[in-house]
């Protein structure tokens, strides 16, 4: 079964403090990409970063970024110099395809809540 | 762009009745997904369309129906609404990439 775990459903981090959110999926797919999406209060969803299981370079982008470790399964999220607007649910998402239909499946994690702290 | 927008925002159904939320979006995607947040379960998905007047079923399809007559919208209906269906639904497009663009939500409750 194709799964997505996020363990921590809460997390707080000090304003301009570093926080990682853990996240670990099961697939027997070599080929798929990896998300962080970040939902603020206002439930829009949106994409934090991604992540292409055949690279091995991490994924940056500015404050935020990954430690993809394939062989584990684990795609963790790094927030440096955490801001308030930080504060939001983070889903942890993967992407395969489906062979039979030849179309993309996407799997999310059930979301850890992080509280950025003044 | 408005991008992808959710009508209508919040709604109240009694059980057994019916509605439609409506999903469109002005990006010419190709893909369009309906999923539903649930606390504790993350998004599931309940049908998503690859293209105009195509449909396929998600991990949760029952007691929810779509179309997808015209490419920039996404209809999910309910026939016969239930408790069990209340929920966040959420409307997703994306074009040959790998991103999905959300829309804002539809708060949803049955009683």
């Amino acid at each position: 079964a194709q799964t997505v775990t996020q363990s921590q459903p809460e997390m707080s981090v000090q304003e301009a403090e570093t926080v990682t959110l853990s996240c670990t999926y099961d697939t027997s797919e070599n080929n798929y990409y990896l998300f962080w999406y970040k939902q603020p209060p206002s439930r829009q969803m949106i994409l934090v970063i991604r992540q292409e299981a055949y690279k091995q370079q991490n994924a940056t982008e500015n404050r935020f970024s990954v430690n993809f470790q394939k062989a584990a399964k684990s795609f963790s999220l790094k927030i440096s110099d955490s801001q308030l607007g930080d504060t939001a649910m983070y889903f942890c998402a993967f992407r395969l395809l489906i062979h039979t239909s030849g179309t993309y499946k996407y799997i999310f994690g059930t979301g850890t809540r992080l509280k950025v702290l003044a | 762009n408005a991008g992808v927008t959710q009508t209508p925002k919040f709604r109240v159904l009694k059980t057994g009745q019916s509605m439609t939320l409506l999903c469109a979006q002005d990006m010419n995607h190709e893909y369009m997904y309906w999923y539903r947040q649930d606390p504790g379960m993350g998004l599931r998905l309940i049908h998503y369309s690859v293209g105009e007047g195509t449909t396929a079923k998600g991990e949760v399809p029952d007691g929810y129906n779509v179309s997808r007559l015209k490419k920039q919208n996404f209809l999910l209906g309910l026939e016969s609404a239930a408790p069990s269906q209340t929920s966040v639904y959420f409307c997703a497009s994306r074009l040959d990439g790998y991103e999905q663009y959300f829309g804002p939500g539809t708060r949803l409750t049955v009683t």
